[in-house]
């Protein structure tokens, strides 16, 4: 079956535009993830939704960022007044809940941020 | 905040040898250990998932070990192939925690 899909895969933006990203999930799965990885750095977590539960936004480095998944499924990324450090890929990932937590990644989008 | 590390950072290596890596988590509250192979613009695929400590886990030429009292885990690939050139990262999960915690990954590049 189809994967997670992600779009746009490459956004070039100025710096103090909103950008938003996009997280499309394997059909069924529960969870969603948003990950970034600056570069040199680890992949990093951003927000986590399951379900109907409350999404776990601990990760969400300023409250420039916001992330909502409509429906149980799409997710949508929201980076307002873009800063240069925002420059990253950003990664989603899904899972069934099932057994161990296996997350099935999208391809990412590449941000920059001029 | 846990703190994953893999080393090293990334390993430059001959068609044909084989080489390992390493990645090192805290092991208290330890639940599972996560192995993805990132290929450039590719999306991270699952290698393996290894949960009991002296686990060791296959998939052709790669294989992994797994050390939970210690806290680290092994990652072998045998007779490198230039497909096997991406960067390879683990990630922890903690027990009751659904986040998986990354390292920071190793990339390899197999020279032809």
């Amino acid at each position: 079956g189809a994967g997670v899909s992600q779009s746009p895969s490459n956004k070039v933006t100025e710096k103090g535009k909103d950008v938003e990203l996009r997280c499309d999930p394997i059909s069924g799965h529960t969870a969603l993830y948003w990950y970034r990885q600056s570069l040199g750095q680890g992949l990093e977590f951003l927000i986590y939704f399951q379900g109907n539960s409350a999404p776990d936004k601990s990760g969400l480095p300023s409250d420039r960022f916001s992330a909502e998944r409509t429906g149980g499924s799409v997710s949508t990324l929201t980076i307002q007044r873009t800063q240069q450090e925002d420059s990253a890929v950003y990664l989603c990932a899904s899972g069934d809940g099932s057994s161990y937590n296996e997350q099935f990644f999208g391809p990412g989008t590449r941000l920059t941020v001029l | 905040i846990l703190n994953v590390e893999q080393s090293p950072q990334s390993l430059h290596v001959q068609e044909g040898d084989s080489t390992n890596f390493t990645c090192s988590f805290p092991s208290s509250n330890f639940y599972a250990l996560h192995w993805y192979r990132w290929e450039t613009a590719k999306s991270p695929e699952a290698l393996f998932v290894m949960t009991l400590n002296g686990d060791e886990k296959k998939k052709g030429r790669i294989s992994a070990t797994l050390n939970t009292k210690e806290g680290y885990s092994y990652l072998y690939i045998k007779g490198s192939q230039p497909e096997d050139s991406a960067t390879y990262l683990c990630a922890l999960e903690d027990f009751g925690n659904e986040k998986l915690t990354f390292g920071t990954g190793t990339r390899l590049t197999i020279i032809p």
